[in-house]
């Protein structure tokens, strides 16, 4: 069964650091790009970044709200993605979700896409003093 | 503030179609592939959709997508109980270079 699952939250300081994880089960990990998206308390999906596997370079992308405070990195040979957040903010406060993002090829936009296809379940963020 | 937009609310009674539009521009919508995703209460996303009108294996045929330029839809038929959740838009945006949500929608079933 593919399975994602993410650990890691918690109550945590304005101000301060925390690293996601999310260790996936199921699927040959090194073959597809891994993202991570939030949900704050009652709010919609915000897609926080996603990091390609190594054939594409393992090289990321990040909302450009974040980038320069949240990094994605991987390793393939445990199979975890991680997500490191500093400079910790109250509105930084949500459910963080992991995600498994594949290529694919759209015969008719004759093009390659990535989407995310497998979700775990989530792991909360405080930001609180 | 998201650059894609969808109606708050949607709702139907059983066995109706409801239709949920995703509107976007030229850099997300315009020029990548639309997916769709439905949240139950208190539950991860799911995805429904992928380019554009493409089923994930399970996902019932009660589930359709489309797109034409800037906007897409997600079409439910034969609405059921169990489909009162959120759905969400998704699509890469090329300006921005990242993936954009739309601003989802609440189905209710009355």
């Amino acid at each position: 069964e593919v399975q994602l699952v993410e650990s890691g939250g918690g109550l945590v300081q304005p101000g301060r650091s925390l690293r996601l994880s999310c260790t996936a089960s199921g699927f040959s990990f090194r073959e597809f790009a891994m993202g991570w998206v939030r949900q704050a308390p009652g709010k919609g999906l915000e897609w926080i970044g996603f990091i390609r596997n190594k054939p594409y370079g393992g090289t990321t992308e990040y909302a450009a709200s974040l980038k320069g405070r949240f990094a994605i990195s991987r390793d393939d040979s445990k199979s975890i993605a991680y997500l490191q957040m500093n400079s910790l903010k109250t509105e930084d406060t949500g459910v963080y979700y992991c995600t498994r993002d594949p290529l694919v090829y759209d015969t008719a936009m004759k093009d390659y896409y990535y989407y995310m296809d497998v979700w775990g379940k989530g792991t909360t963020v405080a930001v609180s003093s | 503030q998201s650059v894609v937009t969808q109606p708050p609310s949607a709702s139907g009674t059983p066995g109706q179609r409801v239709t949920i539009s995703c509107s976007g521009s030229s850099s997300n919508i315009g020029s990548n592939t639309v997916n769709w995703y439905q949240q139950l209460p208190g539950t991860a996303p799911k995805l429904l959709i992928y380019s554009n009108n493409q089923r994930p294996s399970g996902v019932p045929d009660r589930f359709s997508g489309s797109k034409s330029g800037t906007s897409a839809s997600l079409a439910i038929s034969g609405l059921q109980s169990e489909d009162e959740a959120d759905y969400y838009c998704a699509a890469w945006d090329d300006s921005l270079n990242g993936f954009v949500f739309g601003t989802g929608t609440k189905v209710t079933v009355l």
